[in-house]
Protein backbone atom coordinates (compact mmCIF):
# COMPACT_ATOMS: atom_id res chain seq x y z
CA UNK A 1 0.00 0.00 0.00
CA UNK A 2 0.86 3.56 -0.63
CA UNK A 3 2.70 5.52 2.28
CA UNK A 4 1.14 9.23 1.24
CA UNK A 5 0.02 10.48 -1.27
CA UNK A 6 0.90 14.04 -3.14
CA UNK A 7 -0.44 16.91 -3.63
CA UNK A 8 -1.58 18.00 -6.32
CA UNK A 9 -1.50 14.76 -8.31
CA UNK A 10 -0.99 17.07 -11.49
CA UNK A 11 0.40 20.67 -12.19
CA UNK A 12 0.96 22.83 -14.96
CA UNK A 13 3.11 26.16 -14.73
CA UNK A 14 5.09 28.02 -17.12
CA UNK A 15 8.25 28.31 -17.83
CA UNK A 16 10.29 30.41 -15.28
CA UNK A 17 7.99 30.15 -12.47
CA UNK A 18 8.14 28.01 -9.25
CA UNK A 19 6.61 24.91 -8.84
CA UNK A 20 5.56 23.40 -5.09
CA UNK A 21 4.40 20.31 -4.35
CA UNK A 22 3.55 18.48 -1.33
CA UNK A 23 3.50 14.75 -0.09
CA UNK A 24 1.76 13.72 3.39
CA UNK A 25 2.68 10.13 5.29
CA UNK A 26 1.42 7.88 7.35
CA UNK A 27 3.99 7.05 10.08
CA UNK A 28 6.90 7.63 11.98
CA UNK A 29 10.40 8.03 9.51
CA UNK A 30 13.80 7.83 9.57
CA UNK A 31 14.07 9.91 6.31
CA UNK A 32 12.49 11.05 3.02
CA UNK A 33 13.48 11.61 0.03
CA UNK A 34 12.07 12.81 -3.37
CA UNK A 35 12.81 11.22 -6.63
CA UNK A 36 11.99 12.24 -10.50
CA UNK A 37 10.70 10.12 -13.12
CA UNK A 38 10.74 10.88 -16.72
CA UNK A 39 8.12 8.95 -18.95
CA UNK A 40 8.07 5.86 -17.07
CA UNK A 41 11.85 5.22 -16.85
CA UNK A 42 13.94 4.72 -13.50
CA UNK A 43 13.66 6.98 -11.00
CA UNK A 44 16.47 9.86 -10.38
CA UNK A 45 17.05 10.84 -6.77
CA UNK A 46 16.93 14.40 -5.76
CA UNK A 47 17.09 15.28 -2.58
CA UNK A 48 17.27 13.43 1.24
CA UNK A 49 15.97 15.15 4.68
CA UNK A 50 16.29 13.14 7.45
CA UNK A 51 13.49 13.37 10.32
CA UNK A 52 16.01 15.59 12.57
CA UNK A 53 15.94 18.49 9.72
CA UNK A 54 13.62 20.53 9.05
CA UNK A 55 14.16 22.50 5.68
CA UNK A 56 17.54 21.30 3.31
CA UNK A 57 18.47 23.28 -0.44
CA UNK A 58 19.95 21.50 -3.59
CA UNK A 59 20.67 23.94 -6.47
CA UNK A 60 17.04 24.73 -7.57
CA UNK A 61 15.29 22.19 -4.98
CA UNK A 62 14.39 23.41 -1.39
CA UNK A 63 12.67 20.66 0.60
CA UNK A 64 10.84 21.32 3.91
CA UNK A 65 9.73 18.47 6.46
CA UNK A 66 7.53 19.13 9.58
CA UNK A 67 7.33 15.83 11.43
CA UNK A 68 4.78 16.54 13.35
CA UNK A 69 1.94 17.02 10.81
CA UNK A 70 4.12 14.54 8.67
CA UNK A 71 4.47 16.06 5.29
CA UNK A 72 6.49 17.68 3.41
CA UNK A 73 7.24 19.94 0.51
CA UNK A 74 9.24 20.26 -2.90
CA UNK A 75 10.10 23.80 -4.13
CA UNK A 76 11.25 23.96 -7.68
CA UNK A 77 12.01 27.42 -8.32
CA UNK A 78 12.80 29.11 -11.72
CA UNK A 79 11.41 25.83 -13.88
CA UNK A 80 12.59 25.00 -16.79
CA UNK A 81 10.98 22.72 -19.20
CA UNK A 82 13.53 19.61 -18.52
CA UNK A 83 11.95 19.42 -15.37
CA UNK A 84 8.80 18.41 -16.75
CA UNK A 85 8.55 14.89 -14.89
CA UNK A 86 6.34 13.09 -12.06
CA UNK A 87 8.07 13.62 -8.82
CA UNK A 88 7.58 11.02 -6.06
CA UNK A 89 8.55 11.26 -2.47
CA UNK A 90 9.62 7.80 -0.49
CA UNK A 91 9.92 7.89 3.00
CA UNK A 92 12.28 5.10 4.63
CA UNK A 93 11.25 4.32 7.92
CA UNK A 94 13.89 2.17 9.30
CA UNK A 95 12.50 3.20 12.73
CA UNK A 96 14.63 3.92 16.18
CA UNK A 97 16.98 1.27 16.32
CA UNK A 98 17.32 0.44 13.22
CA UNK A 99 21.15 0.27 12.41
CA UNK A 100 21.07 -1.02 8.95
CA UNK A 101 20.18 1.86 6.28
CA UNK A 102 18.68 1.74 2.52
CA UNK A 103 15.79 0.50 4.57
CA UNK A 104 12.74 -0.46 1.88
CA UNK A 105 10.97 2.76 0.30
CA UNK A 106 7.49 3.66 0.81
CA UNK A 107 6.67 5.77 -2.31
CA UNK A 108 3.48 8.38 -2.43
CA UNK A 109 1.42 8.46 -5.81
CA UNK A 110 3.51 11.37 -7.54
CA UNK A 111 2.70 14.59 -8.90
CA UNK A 112 2.94 14.95 -12.42
CA UNK A 113 4.52 18.27 -13.30
CA UNK A 114 4.01 19.70 -16.54
CA UNK A 115 6.42 23.25 -17.52
CA UNK A 116 5.20 24.99 -20.36
CA UNK A 117 7.57 26.69 -22.52
CA UNK B 1 31.30 3.55 -13.75
CA UNK B 2 27.85 1.90 -14.50
CA UNK B 3 25.09 2.80 -12.83
CA UNK B 4 21.71 0.23 -12.26
CA UNK B 5 21.56 -2.06 -15.00
CA UNK B 6 18.68 -3.95 -16.04
CA UNK B 7 17.24 -6.38 -18.51
CA UNK B 8 15.34 -6.99 -20.76
CA UNK B 9 14.08 -3.66 -21.57
CA UNK B 10 10.54 -4.87 -22.31
CA UNK B 11 8.67 -8.14 -22.16
CA UNK B 12 5.69 -9.92 -23.22
CA UNK B 13 4.33 -12.61 -21.70
CA UNK B 14 1.22 -14.94 -21.36
CA UNK B 15 -1.10 -15.36 -18.44
CA UNK B 16 0.27 -18.26 -16.58
CA UNK B 17 3.75 -17.96 -17.64
CA UNK B 18 6.90 -17.47 -15.89
CA UNK B 19 9.26 -14.90 -16.44
CA UNK B 20 12.83 -13.77 -14.76
CA UNK B 21 13.88 -10.42 -14.38
CA UNK B 22 17.86 -9.34 -13.90
CA UNK B 23 19.29 -6.36 -12.17
CA UNK B 24 23.09 -5.51 -12.01
CA UNK B 25 23.43 -3.05 -9.28
CA UNK B 26 25.84 -0.18 -9.38
CA UNK B 27 29.55 -0.72 -8.50
CA UNK B 28 30.16 -1.01 -4.87
CA UNK B 29 26.79 -1.62 -3.89
CA UNK B 30 25.83 -4.87 -2.26
CA UNK B 31 22.16 -4.33 -1.38
CA UNK B 32 19.63 -4.66 -3.97
CA UNK B 33 15.79 -4.04 -3.69
CA UNK B 34 13.13 -4.53 -6.45
CA UNK B 35 10.04 -2.30 -6.87
CA UNK B 36 6.64 -3.00 -9.02
CA UNK B 37 5.03 0.33 -10.18
CA UNK B 38 1.76 -0.26 -11.81
CA UNK B 39 0.50 2.54 -14.50
CA UNK B 40 -0.35 5.87 -12.83
CA UNK B 41 0.74 4.50 -9.35
CA UNK B 42 4.05 5.15 -7.32
CA UNK B 43 6.31 2.18 -6.91
CA UNK B 44 5.34 -0.36 -4.41
CA UNK B 45 8.62 -2.47 -2.83
CA UNK B 46 9.07 -6.20 -3.71
CA UNK B 47 11.37 -7.54 -1.68
CA UNK B 48 15.12 -6.57 -0.81
CA UNK B 49 18.42 -8.72 -1.04
CA UNK B 50 21.34 -8.64 1.10
CA UNK B 51 24.43 -11.39 1.46
CA UNK B 52 22.33 -13.65 -1.01
CA UNK B 53 19.35 -13.72 1.14
CA UNK B 54 16.02 -12.06 1.45
CA UNK B 55 16.26 -9.44 4.17
CA UNK B 56 13.22 -7.58 4.04
CA UNK B 57 9.98 -8.52 1.91
CA UNK B 58 7.01 -6.67 0.91
CA UNK B 59 3.12 -7.27 0.66
CA UNK B 60 3.42 -9.78 -2.29
CA UNK B 61 2.22 -13.65 -2.81
CA UNK B 62 5.01 -16.25 -2.78
CA UNK B 63 4.94 -15.95 -6.91
CA UNK B 64 7.08 -13.43 -6.32
CA UNK B 65 10.73 -14.75 -5.74
CA UNK B 66 13.87 -13.84 -6.43
CA UNK B 67 18.14 -14.06 -5.93
CA UNK B 68 21.20 -12.66 -5.17
CA UNK B 69 24.26 -13.72 -6.76
CA UNK B 70 27.98 -13.74 -5.00
CA UNK B 71 28.40 -10.93 -7.39
CA UNK B 72 25.47 -8.75 -5.66
CA UNK B 73 23.58 -9.43 -9.30
CA UNK B 74 19.88 -10.23 -8.51
CA UNK B 75 17.35 -11.65 -10.48
CA UNK B 76 13.39 -11.20 -9.84
CA UNK B 77 10.93 -14.74 -10.60
CA UNK B 78 7.20 -14.17 -11.35
CA UNK B 79 5.26 -17.43 -12.07
CA UNK B 80 2.14 -18.03 -12.71
CA UNK B 81 1.45 -14.49 -14.36
CA UNK B 82 -1.83 -12.35 -14.43
CA UNK B 83 -3.05 -9.45 -16.17
CA UNK B 84 -2.28 -7.77 -12.82
CA UNK B 85 1.15 -8.64 -12.97
CA UNK B 86 1.61 -5.87 -16.04
CA UNK B 87 4.35 -3.60 -14.60
CA UNK B 88 7.25 -1.42 -14.85
CA UNK B 89 9.42 -3.91 -12.50
CA UNK B 90 12.37 -1.17 -10.94
CA UNK B 91 15.59 -2.36 -9.32
CA UNK B 92 17.54 -0.23 -6.83
CA UNK B 93 20.69 -0.77 -5.46
CA UNK B 94 21.99 0.63 -2.06
CA UNK B 95 24.79 -0.17 0.54
CA UNK B 96 25.13 -1.12 4.16
CA UNK B 97 27.75 1.57 3.66
CA UNK B 98 26.33 4.17 2.88
CA UNK B 99 24.75 6.87 5.43
CA UNK B 100 23.43 9.05 2.91
CA UNK B 101 20.90 6.16 2.34
CA UNK B 102 20.19 7.16 -1.29
CA UNK B 103 19.22 4.44 -3.79
CA UNK B 104 20.14 4.23 -6.94
CA UNK B 105 17.21 3.05 -9.42
CA UNK B 106 18.03 1.17 -13.00
CA UNK B 107 15.40 2.05 -15.77
CA UNK B 108 12.98 -0.62 -15.43
CA UNK B 109 11.63 -3.49 -17.46
CA UNK B 110 8.44 -2.93 -18.95
CA UNK B 111 6.21 -6.39 -18.55
CA UNK B 112 3.11 -6.23 -20.09
CA UNK B 113 0.87 -9.92 -19.40
CA UNK B 114 -1.47 -10.65 -22.22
Amino acid sequence: SQQGEEDPQALSIQEGENATMNCSYKTSINNLQWYRQNSGRGLVHLILIRSNEREKHSGRLRVTLDTSKKSSSLLITASRAADTASYFCATDAGGEGSNFGNEKLTFGTGTRLTIIP
Amino acid sequence: DAGVTQSPTHLIKTRGQQVTLRCSPKSGHDTVSWYQQALGQGPQFIFQYYEEEERQRGNFPDRFSGHQFPNYSSELNVNALLLGDSALYLCASSTTWDTLYEQYFGPGTRLTVT
